[in-house]
C-alpha cells in the first residue's frame, strides 16, 4: 500500500521567515496531494491541493509543489505569522476511495 | 452546527462496555470514513465508505465495527476495547464516491478514553 513519509516531524520558525515541509510518496498510481492543517484541539482542514498534472500550484502565501518523477511534493509556507502555527499533514490516495497520511509536521511560529 | 456532526464529543467507557459513535454529515457527500487519531499515529484510516457501502477496512480489530445505513450517517460500534484504543475518532465525508480525489471534511472527533 501506498507510504507517505513527511519530514521535518517539527519545526520551529521566526515570525516573516519561511517554512518548507516536506513529504515522499511511494504509489505512483497516486494522483491527487492535500495538505491538511490541525490547530491545536480543532479538526484537520484542507488548505491547498495539487493534483498529478500540475507542478505548482499557490494560494496567498502557501504553496505547494510536486515532482512526479522523484515521488515527493512539498509545502511551502512564506512570511509567517504565529496563527501558521499547528500540525501540518500531508496526504495521497493510493487506490482512489482513501488518502493515506503521512505523520504530521507541528510547526511553531515564534514572534 | 453545520458541516460534519459527531457525538458524543467525549467518552469514558470500561473495557466490558459496549458504546457507538455517531457521525452526521450535512453536505450531501457520498463518501465517509472512520480515522483513529493519537501520538503515536497521527491520522490512521480505519474504514471507508462509499454509496453507503464499505470499500475499506484497514486490518481494524474486531471489536470496533462500524455501521452505514445512509449516505448522511455513520456509526462506529465499540464493544469489549483495551486501554490502547483510546484516542481521538474522526469522521470524515467527501463528494462523490471517489473519495480519495476529493477534500475530506473532518468533524471534531470524539474523544474516547477505555479505563
Amino acid at each position: 500500500g501506498e507510504n507517505v513519509e513527511q519530514h521535518p516531524s517539527t519545526l520551529s520558525v521566526q515570525e516573516g521567515d519561511s517554512a518548507v515541509i516536506k513529504c515522499t510518496y511511494s504509489d505512483s498510481a497516486s494522483n491527487y496531494f492535500p495538505w491538511y492543517k490541525q490547530e491545536l484541539g480543532k479538526r484537520p482542514q484542507l488548505i491547498i491541493d495539487i493534483r498529478s498534472n500540475v507542478g505548482e500550484k499557490k494560494d496567498q502565501r502557501i504553496a505547494v509543489t510536486l515532482n512526479k518523477t522523484a515521488k515527493h511534493f512539498s509545502l511551502h509556507i512564506t512570511e509567517t505569522q504565529p496563527e501558521d502555527s499547528a500540525v501540518y499533514f500531508c496526504a495521497a490516495n493510493p487506490s482512489g476511495y482513501a488518502l493515506n497520511f503521512g505523520k504530521g509536521t507541528s510547526l511553531l511560529v515564534t514572534p | 452546527e453545520t458541516g460534519v456532526t459527531q457525538t458524543p464529543r467525549h467518552l469514558v467507557m470500561g473495557m466490558t462496555n459496549k458504546k457507538s459513535l455517531k457521525c452526521e454529515q450535512h453536505l450531501g457527500h457520498n463518501a465517509m470514513y472512520w480515522y483513529k487519531q493519537s501520538a503515536k499515529k497521527p491520522l490512521e484510516l480505519m474504514f471507508v465508505y462509499n454509496f453507503k457501502e464499505q470499500t475499506e477496512n484497514n486490518s481494524v480489530p474486531s471489536r470496533f465495527s462500524p455501521e452505514c445505513p445512509n449516505s448522511s450517517h455513520l456509526f462506529l460500534h465499540l464493544h469489549t476495547l483495551q486501554p490502547e484504543d483510546s484516542a481521538l475518532y474522526l469522521c470524515a465525508s467527501s463528494p462523490r464516491g471517489s473519495g480519495g480525489n476529493y477534500e475530506q471534511y473532518f468533524g471534531p472527533g470524539t474523544r474516547l478514553t477505555v479505563t
